[in-house]
């Protein structure tokens, strides 16, 4: 069955430090999303991706995230300065336009 | 307006017994109605999922009750299971394509 890869399954960084966060979608998938879960919060939606360019984003979505489809199958989050507040788990999503298929999550610690 | 209330924020029910979890919208123009489930350290997966045309989705031990006029709708576990143990999220979606509001989580503990 397909699905969504992300890598790294974890990463720590030095606050101030710029990550990027790889997502492989199931390719047949038109649309790309990212989310974060801070330890025992809910699931919070960051950004939507879609005929290659952002179709709607969130306030927490400010100037530090980015994101990208560089490949035509990779689909990248970048936070340029991380702060101890990013510390969380980001999922990348995909859909044909109808189930939102998650993957495993790359759990990221900011210290 | 887009806030999804979820309630409880933490459930123990013995095996055998029946889960409820409550959730409930505002916003009017929400379409589609999917259930999470999430293991620890996993990402969350698909339920089950209802649209507002319906009142009621049954698949295996899983039953979504969907109450249009209220704004609410609810997941059913019947004979729970140890395994269901997990941490359950309701969402709701305006439009295909577009981002799921998230519930707060009911974390789920069968007892054996």
């Amino acid at each position: 069955e397909p699905e969504v890869t992300q890598t790294p399954s974890h990463q720590v960084t030095q606050m101030g430090q710029e990550v990027i966060l790889r997502c492989v979608p199931i390719s047949n998938h038109l649309y790309f999303y990212w989310y974060r879960q801070i330890l025992g919060q809910k699931v919070e939606f960051l950004v939507s991706f879609y005929n290659n360019e952002i179709s709607e984003k969130s306030e927490i979505f400010d100037d530090q995230f980015s994101v990208e489809r560089p490949d035509g199958s990779n689909f990248t989050l970048k936070i340029r300065s991380t702060k101890l507040e990013d510390s969380a788990m980001y999922f990348c999503a995909s859909t044909p336009a109808g189930q939102a298929f998650f993957g495993q999550g790359t759990r990221l610690t900011v210290v | 307006q887009q806030q999804v209330k979820q309630s409880p924020q933490s459930l123990i029910v013995q095996k055998g017994g029946i889960s409820i979890i409550n959730c409930a919208y505002e916003n009017t123009a929400f379409d589609y109605f999917p259930w999470y489930q999430q293991f620890p350290g996993k990402g969350p997966a698909l339920l089950i999922a209802i649209r507002p045309d319906v009142s009621e989705k049954k698949e295996g031990r899983f039953t979504i009750s969907f109450n249009k006029s209220a704004k609410q709708f609810s997941l059913h576990i019947m004979d729970s299971q140890p395994g269901d143990s997990a941490t359950y999220f309701c969402a709701a979606r305006v439009n295909a394509g577009n981002m799921l509001t998230f519930g707060g989580g009911t974390r789920l503990m069968v007892k054996p």
